[in-house]
């Protein structure tokens, strides 16, 4: 298996502008993670998915924030409008909670920067 | 109280010793346990679950006390490969499946 798949790796752009992170998760896993990790603020959960249905997205920070996940084998996550403080690699998840496995796969993430 | 807390160190160590590090958590009926491990600039990766009964997975032990509410993970014979931040994972922390990471402990291993 090809692994948790994340695009773009790199991303910078200019306040104002919107981003959009896109995530393909391991085939037949049932559960996606979007998580933000800084530096200041460590590994925080932003939303996750069970069967392409948001369960809890306590964890998106506000409005600006919003993710989708339209079917089984992809989820975007998008900002807009971008700012400086959003800058943070962003990763993506999927795990088979059916199995019994809670282990999650990360993607490679995705670095992005808000000038 | 955060829900996961971890020593950020880091632990600087030599080749070949032994080291250890703990892990708290505040909700009581948290139901699994992991430590996962992350080199510079990657993904996390699991390393190995944390059992009740305690698990060893060659040179790394990792053991729960769920009365003091703690899980730790032993590392003999360090390695410089070793040398990576390592994150502790509790699921159900939070009362609901979501899985709540620590801020992880570095490590550095120096020859």
């Amino acid at each position: 298996d090809a692994g948790v798949i994340q695009s773009p790796r790199h991303e910078v752009t200019e306040m104002g502008q919107e981003v959009t992170l896109r995530c393909k998760p391991i085939s037949g896993h049932d559960y996606l993670f979007w998580y933000r990790q800084t530096m200041m603020r460590g590994l925080e959960l932003l939303i996750y998915f069970n069967n392409n249905v948001p369960i809890d997205d306590s964890g998106m920070p506000e409005d600006r924030f919003s993710a989708k996940m339209p079917n089984a084998s992809f989820s975007t996550l998008k900002i807009q409008p971008s700012e400086p403080r959003d800058s943070a690699v962003y990763f993506c998840a999927s795990s088979l909670l059916a199995s019994g496995q809670e282990t999650q796969y990360f993607g490679p993430g995705t670095r992005l920067l808000v000038l | 109280r955060k829900e996961v807390e971890q020593d950020p160190g880091p632990f600087n160590v030599p080749e070949g010793a032994t080291v250890a590090f703990n892990c708290t958590y505040s909700n009581s009926a948290s139901q699994s346990f992991f430590w996962y491990r992350q080199d510079c600039r990657k993904e996390p990766k699991l390393l190995m679950s944390v059992y009740s009964s305690g698990n060893e997975d060659g040179r790394f032990t990792a053991q729960l006390n769920r009365a003091s509410q703690y899980i730790s993970l032993l590392i003999r014979d360090s390695k410089l490969s070793d040398s990576a931040t390592y994150l502790c994972v509790v699921n159900g922390a939070g009362g609901s499946y979501i899985p709540t990471f620590g801020r992880g402990t570095s490590l550095i291993v120096h020859p």
